[in-house]
């Protein structure tokens, strides 16, 4: 079974221009969670999906970060403008329904901001 | 809300020794705690979990034990190979699905 797919793997990209990571969630799973990991920070909860609809977004850094789940099997997390602090691994994880509480991750996007 | 500490951040052992890593956590309330590990370029990836009803869990060379009046929870690793040199993360929730991750042990296993 194909796990959680995300792209690009890697983006590089100029101060002020506007990033878009896509992740695919593991098919039949209802929840979605994007995190971003930094030195500094460490593995931080941006946002989260219970079928398609946000639940909770207080990670969120600030109103140049939105996130989108259009569908079950699809979801962005946009960066208008992107500036240099924003540069970090982003990741995708997706959640079964039910009982488990197993979160199943993405490969993560690898961003910098130049 | 709930905070999530891990110590150590740095722990390098013998191939064939153990590795301990313990957490703490701040809401009583909080009742599930996994355990993550990240390999170079790749995500976290469930390594064994526990639930507060449950004392110590294990998993061939892992096991997880939990201490709610101390509030705290570590991950034991015996007989350790190369192969588990990574980065390891708790973490801890109220049984929502917003977990709260510790700040991360690296594990160097040396042969």
């Amino acid at each position: 079974d194909a796990g959680v797919i995300q792209s690009p793997r890697h983006e590089v990209t100029e101060m002020g221009q506007e990033v878009t990571l896509r992740c695919k969630p593991i098919s039949g799973h209802n929840s979605l969670f994007w995190y971003r990991q930094t030195m500094m920070r460490g593995l931080e909860l941006l946002i989260y999906f219970n079928n398609n609809v946000p639940i909770d977004d207080s990670g969120m850094p600030e109103d140049r970060f939105s996130a989108k789940m259009p569908n079950a099997s699809f979801s962005t997390l946009k960066i208008q403008p992107s500036e240099p602090r924003d540069s970090a691994v982003y990741f995708c994880a997706s959640k079964p329904a039910g009982l488990s509480l197993t979160q199943y991750f993405g490969p993560g996007t690898r961003l910098t901001v130049l | 809300g709930e905070n999530v500490e891990q110590h150590p951040s740095t722990l390098s052992v013998q191939e064939g020794d153990s590795a301990v890593i313990k957490c703490t956590y701040s809401d009583s309330a909080s009742n599930y705690f996994p355990w993550y590990k990240q390999e170079l370029g790749k995500g976290p990836q469930l390594i064994i979990d526990i639930r507060s009803n449950v004392g110590e869990k294990k998993d061939q060379r892992i096991a997880v034990t939990l201490n709610k009046t101390a509030k705290h929870f570590s991950l034991h690793i015996t007989e350790t190979q190369p192969e588990d040199s990574a980065v390891y993360f708790c973490a801890a929730t109220l049984g929502t699905d917003k977990l709260i991750f510790g700040t991360g042990t690296r594990l160097q296993v040396f042969p």
